[in-house]
């Protein structure tokens, strides 16, 4: 199995403009993260989906940012418009559906710088 | 927030074992300890779990205190490339309840 696929791997804009960040979980898996990683912050949960369907969005920053998960196997992540503030690495994880535990699969992360 | 405090970084010789310790003095009966690290510029990686009993896999052992109110994830011969950022997570299991990741550990592999 290729693992948890993002695209782009680095993506560079200028402030303002729209943002698009792309991931495919790893077959069979139910559950799908957007996490986002900052120095000061950390690495944050944003949104996560259960078959698809967004089931907490608590930690989604403002309505600039927004997530879809049209099919099992592709969901984006895209802000509108973007900030400098915005630029973090911004990873996607997946899990199967299992008994006791829950082990979240990585992927490598977008490095997204807004200038 | 994170219902685990962790030293921020530690040291460890190379070929040596290296102890990483977690408090989470307010762990529930249902909560299980998860450890995952994260190396420089990749995603997090699951490392271990484990609930009551100690936990060994190819990759490290879990020694929860028989209060489970604290751990420690060892590493028993450490390399150069388990130079990484350790985090310590309390969660129920079977949940789905988010990861939350503190700051976690960073442990340097000295040659």
């Amino acid at each position: 199995d290729a693992g948890v696929i993002q695209s782009p791997r680095h993506e560079v804009t200028e402030m303002g403009q729209e943002v698009t960040l792309r991931c495919k979980p790893i077959s069979g898996h139910d559950y799908l993260f957007w996490y986002r990683q900052t120095m000061m912050r950390g690495l944050e949960l944003l949104i996560y989906f259960n078959n698809n369907v967004p089931i907490d969005d608590s930690g989604m920053p403002e309505d600039r940012f927004s997530a879809k998960m049209p099919n099992a196997s592709f969901s984006t992540l895209k802000i509108q418009p973007s900030e400098p503030r915005d630029s973090a690495v911004y990873f996607c994880a997946s899990r199967p559906t299992s008994g006791d535990y829950n082990e979240q699969f990585f992927g490598p992360g977008t490095r997204l710088t807004v200038l | 927030d994170a219902k685990t405090t962790q030293p921020p970084s530690m040291d460890c010789a190379e070929g040596r074992a290296a102890n990483l310790p977690c408090n989470h003095s307010t762990i529930s009966g249902n909560e299980y300890v998860y450890w995952y690290r994260q190396i420089h510029s990749q995603g997090p990686q699951y490392i271990i779990h484990g609930l009551k009993n100690n936990e060994t896999n190819e990759m490290a052992s879990l020694i929860i205190t028989e209060d489970r109110k604290s751990s420690t994830l060892i590493l028993p011969h450490a390399t150069l490339r388990d130079t990484a950022v350790y985090y310590c997570i309390v969660r129920e299991g079977g949940r789905d309840d988010k990861i939350i990741f503190g700051k976690g550990t960073r442990l340097h592999i000295l040659p």
